[in-house]
């Protein structure tokens, strides 16, 4: 596609259930890459896929956080058993490569609100 | 650690003010810098970037240089419009295998005529 999109671009849910906000890079990049953005915190890194394979899940910041990625495009991040500390702006990003000198291209984000 | 230090905002200019928006950072190794901008209602989008000591990044107006002496990153504007008016981070990529962007907390410019 043209740019990196997201979807749903606005998520309300209650605390204690599931959601998936997925994530469709652009086309022919092989590297993607998740942020969360949240007041005071400013933009934390979560995780990286290269292709379909995740060399650093460093950021996840709680075993209730996973995100896959299939066929080396699209990706979904899954957050278990939502608390209200996880409402932020998840933004998705893409680049051509890995991230050694690759510009990342971001797509518009999902805004998690739970309640 | 790695990390990345810029000015508290919220910034406000008039038009036509000076801007600079101040970053340094902190990194092993010899990373690539970034400011990276957030209209209201909008994605990030890079703004300029460095990617070596001494390069200057610019784009509309916007001018960066890269100094490892200071580790500075400095944002500067030499006239701002009211469409400048986003939010502006700075950004860090330690070009190591398996790494992402780190990110200063961004700075808010707000731009009245």
């Amino acid at each position: 596609g043209a740019g990196v999109s997201q979807s749903p671009s606005n998520k309300v849910t209650e605390k204690g259930k599931d959601v998936e906000l997925r994530c469709d890079p652009i086309s022919g990049h092989t590297a993607l890459y998740w942020y969360r953005q949240s007041l005071g915190q400013g933009l934390e890194f979560l995780i990286y896929f290269q292709g379909n394979s995740a060399p650093d899940k460093s950021g996840l910041p709680s075993d209730r956080f996973s995100a896959e990625r299939t066929g080396g495009s699209v990706s979904t991040l899954t957050i278990q058993r939502t608390q209200q500390e996880d409402s932020a702006v998840y933004l998705c990003a893409s680049s051509l490569r890995g991230p050694t000198y690759n510009e990342q291209f971001f797509g518009p984000g999902t805004r998690l609100t739970v309640l | 650690g790695d990390s990345v230090t810029q000015m508290e905002g919220p910034v406000t200019l008039s038009e036509e003010a000076f801007l600079t928006i101040n970053c340094t950072y902190t990194a092993t190794g010899y990373p690539s810098l970034f400011w990276y901008v957030q209209y209201p209602g909008e994605g990030l989008q890079l703004l300029l970037k460095a990617t070596k000591a001494d390069d200057k990044g610019s784009n509309k107006g916007f001018e960066a240089t890269y100094r490892k002496e200071t580790t500075s990153f400095h944002l500067e504007k030499g006239s701002v419009q009211v469409s400048d008016s986003a939010v502006y981070f700075c950004a860090l990529n330690l070009n190591q295998a398996g790494t992402a962007l780190i990110f200063g907390k961004g700075t808010t410019l707000s731009v009245s005529s």
